[in-house]
């Protein structure tokens, strides 16, 4: 069974750059798939982040393209999420995910997972 | 960019079906996904590629994709399946999500 586990400091400061970890168990992220972050602002809906292969090769969203970096730690199977000049419109749900699918026929997720709350404030 | 509009809310009678429905420009022509959320968990798939359930999902769950619309159909819809539903198509290498249809069980 593959599962997910986010971590990371709850609370980040304006300005100052967001950092989470997702560690993955049960699957190898060398063996495939993309892998992804997905965020989710308290009562609100769910906006993409980005996603990476375990090649390194990744995807952002273009609004917040300019302030994310994704990587992958193969040999710790995890990877990882750096958001930088946070605001408080960055408080959120974040969530890390398995990518099932292709590009060219469209991609979802098939696992996630239990998210983080992460708040932007002073 | 890609857009996907969701009514906010539906209500069904206990043992109704409901129908929650996403829609976009052609989103005919995607694969559309669409998952479960309830009050403090992640989301859960439910319908992948238009109509496909995943393992243990019940059959009352359906989906279906044409022209500018797709539907979520839940059959026999029961107190449990009270929660946010969200569509989702991928464009351009990025997920596109819906905002999400809160599904009230009367």
């Amino acid at each position: 069974q593959v599962q997910l586990q986010e971590s990371g400091p709850g609370l980040v400061k304006p300005s100052e750059t967001l950092s989470l970890t997702c560690a993955v168990s049960g699957y190898s992220i060398s063996s495939g798939y993309y892998w992804g972050w997905i965020r989710q602002p308290p009562g609100k809906g769910l906006e993409w982040i980005g996603s990476i292969y375990h090649s390194g090769s990744t995807y952002y969203n273009p609004s917040l393209k300019s302030r994310v970096t994704i990587s992958v730690d193969t040999s710790k199977n995890q990877f990882s999420l750096k958001l930088s000049s946070v605001t408080a419109a960055d408080t959120a749900v974040y969530y890390c995910a398995r990518l099932c699918g292709y590009d060219s026929s469209g991609r979802w997720i098939d696992y996630w997972g239990q998210g983080t709350l992460v708040t932007v404030s002073s | 960019s890609y857009e996907l509009t969701q009514p906010l809310s539906v209500s069904v009678a206990l043992g109704q079906t409901a129908r929650i429905t996403c829609g976009g420009n052609n989103i005919g022509s995607k694969n559309v996904h669409w998952y479960q959320q309830k009050p403090g968990q992640a989301p859960v798939l439910v319908i992948y590629r238009d109509s496909n359930r995943p393992s243990g999902i019940p059959e009352r769950f359906s989906g279906s994709n044409s022209g500018n619309t797709a539907t979520l159909t839940i059959s026999r819809a029961q107190a449990g399946d009270e929660a946010d539903y969200y569509c989702q198509v991928w464009d351009s290498s990025t997920a596109v999500f819906g905002g999400g249809t809160k599904l009230t069980v009367l």
